[in-house]
């Protein structure tokens, strides 16, 4: 199973609104990322988190709020969100790399974000 | 400061034909360079990747070339089909974590 599954698939919220992004893996992977991707854009890392501590924040502003609960899940809470944040927002998961670790890291299908 | 630049940016190609994306980069630090393809509205799939002590990697009808004197690494997809039309990013990651950094990306169109 390499699959990588996110909730939900469409969202649009408020800019008062609080809403949450769930990812979920199942590969025994320990390394769980955010991206955010505009429309015709790469994706842009926001979040890493290794064995469920965060690892690295891209400078990502507070109203974006990732939590780890355990290995197989990542959260992204959203707060006071701006309609400049609609936008595609991808997990990945991966193994941390060491001396011979499959580095390969596998996407979700993201979900599409529209702040109104 | 892009520190993986992509090009073309888009690219149409006949079906049969061999469409070639180019990518380079300026860090030498990067140690592994994947490429994805993405649908309208999925997350990016991985396609193939190389690491910088191999030449050339194959797998099924995509080839990455790899030149590191030169900091460059391109995709071949040979006996392309209209199902290949997608977007194509290339990346590079170092050591630690696979956190990607990407190219903008090249828009593929295979015509029947």
């Amino acid at each position: 199973d390499t699959e990588v599954t996110q909730t939900p698939k469409h969202l649009v919220m408020g800019m008062t609104n609080k809403k949450s992004l769930k990812c979920e893996q199942h590969m025994g992977h320990r390394a769980m990322y955010w991206y955010k991707q505009k429309a015709k854009k790469p994706p842009e890392l926001m979040f890493v988190y290794s064995y469920e501590k965060l690892s690295i924040n891209e400078s990502v502003p507070s109203r974006f709020s990732p939590e780890c609960p355990n290995s197989s899940l990542l959260n992204l809470h959203l707060h006071a969100l701006q309609p400049e944040d609609s936008a595609l927002y991808l997990c990945a998961s991966s193994q941390p790399r060491g001396d011979e670790s499959n580095t390969e890291a596998f996407f979700g299908q993201g979900t599409r974000l529209t702040v109104v | 400061q892009q520190q993986v630049k992509q090009s073309p940016q888009s690219l149409i190609v006949q079906k049969g034909g061999i469409p070639i994306i180019n990518c380079a980069y300026e860090n030498t630090a990067f140690d592994y360079f994947p490429w994805y393809q993405q649908f309208p509205g999925k997350g990016p799939a991985l396609l193939i990747a190389i690491r910088p002590d191999v030449s050339e990697k194959k797998e099924g009808r995509f080839t990455i070339s790899f030149n590191k004197s030169a900091k460059q690494f391109s995709l071949h997809i040979m006996d392309s089909q209209p199902g290949d039309s997608a977007t194509y990013f290339c990346a590079a990651s170092i050591g630690g974590y696979s956190t990607l950094t990407f190219g903008k990306g090249t828009m593929l169109l295979v015509s029947p």
